[in-house]
C-alpha cells in the first residue's frame, strides 16, 4: 500500500540550531516526493519537491531534502532554523506523470501525518 | 505563483443545515481541482477531484450524494456539504494544479453544532 510516513509528531529545536525532520514513504513506483509547510490558518506552501537527477534538491526559505532511494526516505533538513520556521510541515509522495489527463500533474497526493516544529528562543 | 483561494475561510452552522465551500483559481485556469479533508493533528485526505464540464470522482468511502461538487467554470470548484452533521467539522482544503504542482487554498474551518 502506499503511504507515507512520518516519525515524529512534535519536534521542538532552539532557535540557530540545525533541523531534521523525517520522512519515509512507500510507493510502488517511482515517485515525486513533495514538501510542504502549513501555518496556523494558512494554506500549504511548496517548500521543495523531487522529480528525477540530483537527489540533494534545495527549497525556499534555506531548506534541502535528499533523496534516498534504498531507505526509502526524504528527510528535510536546514541548517540554521528561525522562529518564523514554526510550523506544521508534510511530506507527500504522489505518482509520475502520467497521460496529460489534468494539465500534467498528478492528482493523488499522499500526505504523511505532519510534523509540528516549535522553535525554542 | 499560483494562487487559489477559498471562501469562507469559517463557517458555523446547526446541524441540518447545507454549506457551501467556494475554491477559486485566481490567476490561472484549473480543469481541474482536488478537494481535501483535515482532521485535527492528522493528515490530508483526498476527498474527490472536481473535473469542469463533467462529473466529480470521489474517493472510496466519501459519500457523493452528502458532498455535492460543482465545477461550475474554469476558475471555480465548489463544495457543498449537504445537511450537515458534527461529525462533518474539520477542515475542508482545495487545490488546482498548475503545470507540475499543485497550489493549495488556504483552507476552511467547517464547525457543525
Amino acid at each position: 500500500a502506499q503511504s507515507v510516513t512520518q516519525p515524529d509528531i512534535h519536534i521542538t529545536v532552539s532557535e540557530g540550531a540545525s533541523l531534521e525532520l523525517r520522512c519515509n514513504y512507500s510507493y510502488g513506483a517511482t515517485p515525486y516526493l513533495f514538501w510542504y509547510v502549513q501555518s496556523p490558518g494558512q494554506g500549504l506552501q511548496l517548500l521543495l519537491k523531487y522529480f528525477s537527477g540530483d537527489t540533494l534538491v534545495q527549497g525556499i526559505k534555506g531548506f534541502e531534502a535528499e533523496f534516498k532511494r534504498s531507505q526509502s526516505s526524504f528527510n528535510l533538513r536546514k541548517p540554521s532554523v528561525h522562529w518564523s520556521d514554526a510550523a506544521e510541515y508534510f511530506c507527500a509522495v504522489g505518482a509520475p506523470f502520467g497521460p496529460m489527463n489534468y494539465g500534467g500533474s498528478q492528482g493523488n497526493l499522499i500526505f504523511g501525518k505532519g510534523t509540528k516544529l516549535s522553535v525554542k528562543p | 505563483g499560483a494562487v487559489v483561494s477559498q471562501h469562507p475561510s469559517r463557517v458555523i452552522c446547526k446541524s441540518g443545515t447545507s454549506v457551501k465551500i467556494e475554491c477559486r483559481s485566481l490567476d490561472f485556469q484549473a480543469t481541474t481541482m482536488f478537494w481535501y479533508r483535515q482532521f485535527p493533528k492528522q493528515s490530508l485526505m483526498l476527498m474527490a477531484t472536481s473535473n469542469e464540464g463533467s462529473k466529480a470522482t470521489y474517493e472510496q468511502g466519501v459519500e457523493k450524494d452528502k458532498f455535492l461538487i460543482n465545477h461550475a467554470s474554469l476558475t471555480l470548484s465548489t463544495l457543498t456539504v449537504t445537511s450537515a452533521h458534527p461529525e462533518d467539522s474539520s477542515f475542508y482544503i482545495c487545490s488546482a494544479p498548475s503545470g507540475a504542482l499543485q497550489f493549495f487554498g488556504p483552507g476552511t474551518r467547517l464547525t457543525v453544532l
